[in-house]
């Protein structure tokens, strides 16, 4: 079963538009940490922001902000004010809890394009 | 502060040969992951060391692909008698402590190796 899905494999937005990117995950266990990490076409993976599953708060970090819906099991990144530099792949990952040794499930990722 | 070091950033072998592909984790972490990413999907956990141990490797095929992180030196993902599915980006993470579920725990990713069998 698929844990973590991400439908949209490609979104385009305006320059400094916002941009929101959907994740969907699926686990049993109560505790587990949501990431966005982001790949632009050099292709080395860059960490944008987190959210724990027992935070209160939805995180933010900068430009992006995570809309964490636990009883929807979502976690979609919003990115304000779209720059160019932010055309790129995203991917969606979770990390599961008790017992888990830290390894992350990818999702399959979106691929954004800016406009400018 | 050194980030996480992969190399070769590039691979090329011909089927058949042996890759093998080196990842030195950041300073002062102990622990290693390996994922592979397919052309045009996301990441795929393979295994999870520490220095000298094996702790997951639910993720590596089971035929070809070994992995270690000896006590000194890199840890180095081997594959043997490479095939041309085996063509991927290969990622090493590393962390300073391994913690499931909600503690915040970012493992950080090295720029991978970009295998390619011909």
């Amino acid at each position: 079963a698929q844990k973590i899905t991400q439908t949209q494999p490609g979104m385009f937005v305006q320059e400094k538009e916002a941009v929101t990117l959907d994740c969907t995950y699926d686990t049993s266990d109560p505790s587990y940490g949501l990431f966005w990490y982001k790949q632009p076409s050099s292709g080395e993976m860059i960490f944008l922001i987190y959210q724990g599953s027992y935070d209160q708060q939805n995180a933010t970090e900068g430009r992006y902000s995570l809309n964490f819906q636990k009883a929807r099991k979502s976690a979609n990144l919003v990115i304000s004010a779209s720059q160019l530099g932010d055309s790129a792949m995203y991917f969606c990952a979770m990390r599961e809890g008790q017992g888990n040794t830290g390894k992350l499930i990818f999702g399959q990722g979106t691929t954004l394009q800016v406009k400018p | 502060n050194a980030g996480v070091m992969q190399n070769p950033r590039h691979l090329v072998r011909r089927r058949g040969q042996e890759a093998r592909l080196r990842c030195s984790p950041m300073k002062g972490h102990s622990h290693v992951y390996w994922y592979r990413q397919l052309p045009e999907e996301g990441l795929k956990f393979m295994v999870y060391l520490q220095k000298e141990n094996i702790i997951d490797e639910s993720g590596m095929p089971k035929e070809r692909f070994s992995a270690e992180f000896p006590k000194e030196g890199p840890s180095i993902l081997r594959i043997q008698q490479v095939v041309r599915g085996d063509s991927a980006a290969y990622f090493c993470a590393s962390s300073p402590r391994a913690s499931g579920g909600p503690s915040y725990n970012e493992q950080f990713f090295g720029p991978g190796t970009r295998l390619t069998v011909l």
